[in-house]
Order: structure tokens, then C-alpha cells, then sequence
């Protein structure tokens, strides 16, 4: 199956700053991004929908400025926390369409996701 | 919006039996329906899915169940192993065409399977 990635698979900041993850399809092109946050012994919660080159489309409650997400190529989409906070600290996990297949197909595939730590 | 409730949220079995997870969802027109397995500190790996215009799926122990009159469907994992061990995801989602659609994920069901 298609392969995605995530990097840095874990990450500890300070309370103010700024971190950024990378989501990438390695072996296809993704139209379409999804990143997801998810707490422990929780499910999965949809930050946003990323498409490639144009805005983000974030979930009722989410925060655009502080959740800053960029689909600048059909292989890369990047979740930048800013100012980040301890109530911040998650485990982020993209997911990604492929263009290449037909339409019915939907199928998601899932990064390793990002374990944030912010003290 | 759609909502998907999953049972049960915890299931012990001895390695050898079945398991069976639950899923209900509320949006009839959900055509497309996936299962994650997700083990502690991964991402989620799609196991098997079934779409709506089928009533039953197989793929060697695993098995999905689908009823669109009840709008429920299940997971069946027979001659369970340790390594099953993970959290269970059900999800449901409308085919919109392939992008810009959302799944709609259920809470989970932590399977352990006891030697």
C-alpha cells in the first residue's frame, strides 16, 4: 500500500514556541490531507482538511492561527503549532488521499504519526 | 453530521477465540466503511473495509458485516492472537468523490488477546 510519513516522530518544545511536523506521501501524490489530533485512550478528532495549493479547511473549534497547515506540494503538507502550550501536548497523525486512483475508492493512509511534548 | 458508536470500548478473549466489534452510524447515505487497527504509538493501518453495496467482506481471519437497513456494522477476528492486541477503529464516511471527504471515527475498542 501507499506509504506516508511523519517527521519528527516525537518532539519536546518549550511553552511559546513554534513547532512543525511534516506529513509526506512517499511512494504517491496526495491531493488530499488530513491531520488529526488525538489524546490518550481517545479517538481520533479531524483538525482540518489540507488540499494541495489552496487554504486549509479546519474543524469547528480549531484554531487557524494557532494550527498553521501548508499543502505547498502534492507530496508535503506541514501542521505548524505556534505558541505552543502544554494543554498543545498530543499525538498528530496525518493521513492522505491519492489522486491516482479512482474516485470510489476513498481509502485513507495513515502516518506514524507525532508525539508533541510541550513543557 | 454522521456519528458512529462503537462497542464495546474494552474486550478480553483467550488466544484462539473470536472477537467481535460493533458499530452503529447515523447518516444513511455513509457508503464506505473502514477498519483501523492502531497499536500504542502508531498511526492507524487500514485492516479492511466494506462498502455498501456489499454484506460481507473476508480477508483470511478477518471479517466486516454490514446492514444498511440497521445501519450497523462488525468486525470479526477469529483464531485471535496475541499480536491482535491493539485498539479497533470503526469509521464511516459518504463518497463525495474521493477528496474533501471526512472519515467519522468511533471511539475505539482496546482487544487484548491472552496466551
Amino acid at each position: 500500500g501507499a506509504v506516508v510519513s511523519q517527521h519528527p516522530s516525537w518532539v519536546i518544545c518549550k511553552s511559546g514556541t513554534s513547532v512543525k511536523i511534516e506529513c509526506r506521501s512517499l511512494d504517491f501524490q496526495a491531493t488530499t490531507m488530513f491531520w488529526y489530533r488525538q489524546f490518550p485512550k481517545q479517538s481520533l478528532m479531524l483538525m482540518a482538511t489540507s488540499n494541495e495549493g489552496s487554504k486549509a479547511t479546519y474543524e469547528q473549534g480549531v484554531e487557524k492561527d494557532k494550527f498553521l497547515i501548508n499543502h505547498a506540494s502534492l507530496t508535503l503538507s506541514t501542521l505548524t503549532v505556534t505558541s505552543a502550550h502544554p494543554e498543545d501536548s498530543s499525538f498528530y497523525i496525518c493521513s492522505a488521499i491519492t489522486s491516482g486512483v479512482p474516485s470510489s475508492y476513498n481509502e485513507q493512509f495513515f502516518g506514524p504519526g507525532t508525539r508533541l511534548t510541550v513543557l | 453530521g454522521e456519528n458512529v458508536e462503537q462497542h464495546p470500548s474494552t474486550l478480553s478473549v483467550q488466544e484462539g477465540d473470536s472477537a467481535v466489534i460493533k458499530c452503529t452510524y447515523s447518516d444513511s447515505a455513509s457508503n464506505y466503511f473502514p477498519w483501523y487497527k492502531q497499536e500504542l504509538g502508531k498511526g492507524p493501518q487500514l485492516i479492511i473495509d466494506i462498502r455498501s453495496n456489499v454484506g460481507e467482506k473476508k480477508d483470511q481471519r478477518i471479517a466486516v458485516t454490514l446492514n444498511k437497513t440497521a445501519k450497523h456494522f462488525s468486525l470479526h477476528i477469529t483464531e485471535t492472537q496475541p499480536e491482535d492486541s491493539a485498539v479497533y477503529f470503526c469509521a464511516a464516511t459518504r463518497d463525495r468523490g474521493g477528496s474533501n471527504y471526512k472519515l467519522t471515527f468511533g471511539k475505539g475498542t482496546l482487544l487484548t488477546v491472552n496466551p
